[in-house]
């Protein structure tokens, strides 16, 4: 079974922390993409990636940065969280081509306070 | 860029009768229709998906048609259970996914028994 793993399922931050949110694949997959999830608006792409060391913005990638060091690992970066930050995130993962399953991992719950 | 309308944002049907929930897109050139669920604190599971070149196809108790001309895509559960309650989206990409989905706001299914 393909696992897309959110090392941290729950976090509470202080405004104007800097957060990372870490996501491991263990599918060698090339793609792998951050999500951000609100209730009444789904979910909305904030980075993606399509190897190590690639990136590419999404629809809302203002506030976010991002780091692939390795395949496995894609880390989502808030330099300095923000009380509209608190969201639930969703990393995702698939095969290069398209076409494929996009899996996701469990989500992360951030509340900044 | 795509944008994906998705209704209605709330269905409640009883426990034996179908649902159909409904989708537009407005990228004539998007080429992959996947359906996601998402049950209460988990990440989103494909459920059944769809090509352009395809007008339906069947999973059993889950259907989705597509209609290219209209821009609309639709899934239908039949026999509904109590397993089915959870909330639907649906989703569209020009790449396959490759480069990411633009997701609906998503729909609750309410199973009443």
């Amino acid at each position: 079974d393909v696992k897309v793993t959110q090392s941290s399922r729950y976090l509470v931050k202080r405004t104007g922390e800097k957060v990372f949110l870490e996501c491991v694949q263990d599918m060698d997959h090339e793609n792998m993409f951050w999500y951000r999830q609100d209730p009444g608006l789904g979910l909305r792409l904030i980075y993606f990636s399509y190897d190590v060391k690639m990136k590419e913005k999404g629809d809302i990638p203002e506030g976010y940065s991002v780091s692939r060091e390795k395949k496995e690992r894609f880390s989502l970066i808030l330099e300095s969280a923000s009380t509209n930050q608190t969201s639930m995130y969703l990393c995702a993962s698939s095969p290069y081509n398209g076409g494929d399953t996009i899996y996701f991992g469990e989500g992360s719950w951030l509340t900044v306070v | 860029g795509e944008n994906v309308e998705q209704h209605p944002s709330t269905l409640s049907v009883q426990e034996g009768d179908s649902a159909v929930i409904k989708c537009t897109y407005s990228d004539s050139a998007s080429n992959y229709f996947p359906w996601y669920k998402q049950e209460l604190g988990k990440g989103p599971q494909l459920i059944i998906d769809i090509r352009s070149n395809v007008g339906e196809k069947k999973d059993q108790r889950i259907a989705v048609t597509l209609n290219k001309t209209a821009k609309h895509f639709s899934l239908h559960i039949t026999e509904t259970q109590p397993e089915d309650s959870a909330v639907y989206f649906c989703a569209a990409s020009r790449t396959g996914g490759a480069d990411g989905l633009t997701f609906g706001k998503g729909t609750h299914l309410i199973i009443q028994p």
